[in-house]
């Protein structure tokens, strides 16, 4: 079985504090991917990467970056966290670089900045 | 409009019902759809593709409707375990034809 892990279950963070989240996956996927989820708005597309040390934004980037050092490991960072960007964050892997293949997610890190 | 635009719902349904969901999608270029599910505070999980055919597993049937830009799913004989949010999947939309994921429909079934 696939298995792709996150770093933390539940975070609380200050205004303002660099905030890391880390992924990991097992299974020598190419691509991987941050989503967040809030209500009434589903998933959005944070950033993804298509191999070691390759990124690219996706819906919304603003206020995120991203790292891939590794092939089975892709970190988000909030440089300073806000209050908006409360939410549940996921991360994603798949196989092969085309979007018809199955994406496999995380439990997700719920974050609350204070 | 929203590029993948579900009913949120919640269907309540008794055990035992037959249940349909639609997903209307944007972009006529789309070629992939997925219908993921999510359980309450767990990550999604693929359900099943949908294939211009349409295809069925088990209780679940998932249709396309290219011309009308749509995709169905029917949920037959309803199970207590089916409650949860049922997210419609389309790429297409994003840099790199990624996915892009509806806002889900919650289905709860009663006994």
């Amino acid at each position: 079985d696939v298995k792709v892990t996150q770093s933390s279950r539940y975070l609380v963070k200050r205004t303002g504090e660099k905030v890391f989240l880390e992924c990991v996956q097992d299974m020598d996927h190419e691509n991987m991917f941050w989503y967040r989820q809030d209500p009434g708005l589903g998933l959005r597309l944070i950033y993804f990467s298509y191999d070691v040390k390759m990124k690219e934004k996706g819906d919304i980037p603003e206020g995120y970056s991203v790292s891939r050092e590794k092939k089975e490991r892709f970190s988000l960072i909030l440089e300073s966290a806000s209050t908006n960007q409360t939410s549940m964050y996921l991360c994603a892997s798949s196989l092969i670089s085309q979007a018809q293949e199955t994406q496999y997610f995380g439990p997700g890190t719920r974050l609350l900045v204070l | 409009r929203k590029e993948v635009e579900q009913d949120p719902g919640p269907f309540n349904v008794p055990e035992g019902a037959t249940v349909a969901f639609n997903c209307t999608y944007s972009n006529s270029a789309s070629q992939s759809f997925f219908w993921y599910r999510q359980d309450c505070r767990k990550e999604p999980k693929l359900l099943m593709s949908v294939y211009s055919s349409g295809n069925e597993d088990g209780r679940f049937t998932a249709q396309l409707n290219r011309a009308s830009q749509y995709i169905s799913l029917l949920i037959r004989d309803s199970k207590l375990s089916d409650s949860a949010t049922y997210l419609c999947v389309v790429n297409g939309y994003n840099a790199g034809n990624m996915l892009t994921f509806g806002g889900g429909t919650r289905l709860m079934v009663k006994p």
